[in-house]
């Protein structure tokens, strides 16, 4: 299977403990998107990665959240001193640095912080 | 700012309806493309279409059709002779640069 693949695809854990995902891309893509989806509502967008560097994050990106890409392959999103507030699907998306940079998405990750 | 506005949150039709999904953007943009995204309870995101700022030819993939209109800044999406495997929740998004910028999304409900 050559699509975005994500680890774990459902995790839960207490509040209050660290919790980190990681994502694979389609190998010949160098951005590298994630999105928090919550209940009922639409993906949102916290921060991309060209190769290895973070080009943009988004408020909703606590002090609590980051993400790395150290080698502009894989990327790892880490959450620490979960929240409740924090459950929902994390999605990652992948895609080549050129217009229209489509984006293909991941399965996901579903948190659950309990 | 750049919004995409989903104003049916939840829409149920009996099997074999048609049934049309709205969706309305807002951009400053000149260049732009619209999505749309189909979300089965299995929770993955499925591409359906997207569609550049400069292309308003509508288009039609089986029973799935897609009306753009720039004048109202809205990209409709309508299920023809709907079928229980279409129930999903279905989303629009905006990408302008990098990033994609979904709507709340509309949950369809197919009946038998």
């Amino acid at each position: 299977d050559t699509g975005v693949s994500q680890d774990p695809r459902h995790k839960i854990t207490k509040r209050g403990q660290n919790v980190t995902f990681r994502c694979d891309p389609i190998s010949e893509h160098n951005r590298l998107y994630w999105y928090r989806q919550t209940l009922g509502q639409g993906p949102e967008f916290l921060t991309y990665f060209q190769n290895e560097a973070q080009l943009e994050k988004s408020r909703l990106l606590s002090d609590r959240f980051s993400a790395e890409r150290p080698k502009g392959s894989f990327s790892t999103l880490e959450i620490q001193r979960t929240e409740q507030g924090d459950s929902a699907m994390y999605l990652c998306a992948s895609s080549l640095a050129f217009l229209p940079y489509e984006q293909y998405f991941g399965p996901g990750t579903r948190l659950t912080v309990t | 700012a750049q919004k995409v506005t989903q104003a049916q949150t939840e829409i149920s039709v009996v099997e074999k309806e048609d049934v049309t999904l709205d969706c309305v953007y807002e951009t400053r943009d000149t260049t732009y493309y619209l999505f749309w995204y189909k979300q089965p309870p299995s929770g993955e995101l499925v591409f359906l279409i997207r569609r550049n700022s400069f292309d308003e030819q509508n288009e039609i993939s089986g029973r799935y059709s897609w009306n753009f209109q720039k004048s109202t800044s809205s990209f409709n999406f309508t299920i023809t002779a709907s079928q229980v495997v279409d129930s999903a929740v279905y989303f629009c998004a905006l990408q302008s640069d990098d990033k994609i910028i979904f709507g709340k999304g509309t949950r369809l409900h197919i009946l038998p």
